[in-house]
């Protein structure tokens, strides 16, 4: 079954450390695999997305991600968070054709000052 | 520029009363789909088409029904609404090229 999981509820990270959120996924085919950004009260916003080619792929607002195919994942990574990166963010993994997309259940991002 | 668009924003309304969220993309995109998300939860789907004529029920079962008639439009309905329909309801679109879903600003329903 196709299915995507984020462990991380939530995470709370010091303003200008760095920052990884896990993404895992079970799919049955070559994945197209995404990162959106939700901000409260707002709809959700992509900020990289993964089709083929090289496994590091970049992104809005300094985030970059890293598909690892032998370990199904899909972790999202930005070197210096700044507090406006406070939000909820879900992984997503979609195929072409007749394939919805699937969500993962979101992880929630605090930043302390 | 393309976009997607829903409306309303926010909708405060009575139990019983008959309620259709609306939702237009300019992107020409065949897949369209609505989402129902409690506030800091995750998204369920509830409702996907795959172009005109073509709706299906999402993985969360939902009283709401959805059309289909024009490419660009895919409305939502709640024929009675109660207060368990509270919710935010996001509406999303992709096209069968590239699957990246693009999202409305979504409905924030509250019924009293």
């Amino acid at each position: 079954a196709q299915s995507v999981t984020q462990p991380d509820i939530h995470i709370t990270v010091s303003e200008g450390a760095s920052l990884e959120l896990r993404c895992n996924y079970s799919y049955g085919a070559t994945p197209y695999l995404f990162w959106y950004v939700q901000s409260p009260g707002q709809g959700l916003q992509l900020l990289l997305k993964y089709f083929s080619g090289d496994t590091l792929v970049q992104g809005i607002k300094g985030f970059e991600a890293e598909f690892k195919r032998s370990q199904s994942s899909f972790n999202l990574r930005k070197p210096s968070v700044h507090w406006s990166d406070a939000a909820e963010y879900f992984c997503a993994v979609g195929g072409t054709g007749g394939f919805k997309t699937i969500f993962g259940a979101g992880t929630r991002l605090f930043v302390k000052a | 520029e393309a976009d997607i668009y829903q409306t309303p924003r926010y909708l405060v309304i009575g139990t019983g009363k008959k309620i259709t969220l609306e939702c237009s993309q300019t992107m020409g995109h065949d897949k369209m789909y609505w989402y129902q998300q409690d506030p800091g939860m995750e998204l369920h789907l509830i409702h996907y088409s795959y172009g005109v004529n073509s709706t299906e029920k999402g993985d969360l079962s939902s009283e709401s029904t959805v059309s289909r008639i024009r490419t660009e439009h895919f409305p939502l309905t709640l024929e009675s609404a109660r207060p368990s329909h509270t919710s935010q309801y996001l509406c999303a679109s992709s096209s069968n090229t590239h699957t990246e879903a693009f999202f409305g600003q979504g409905t924030r329903l509250t019924v009293v």
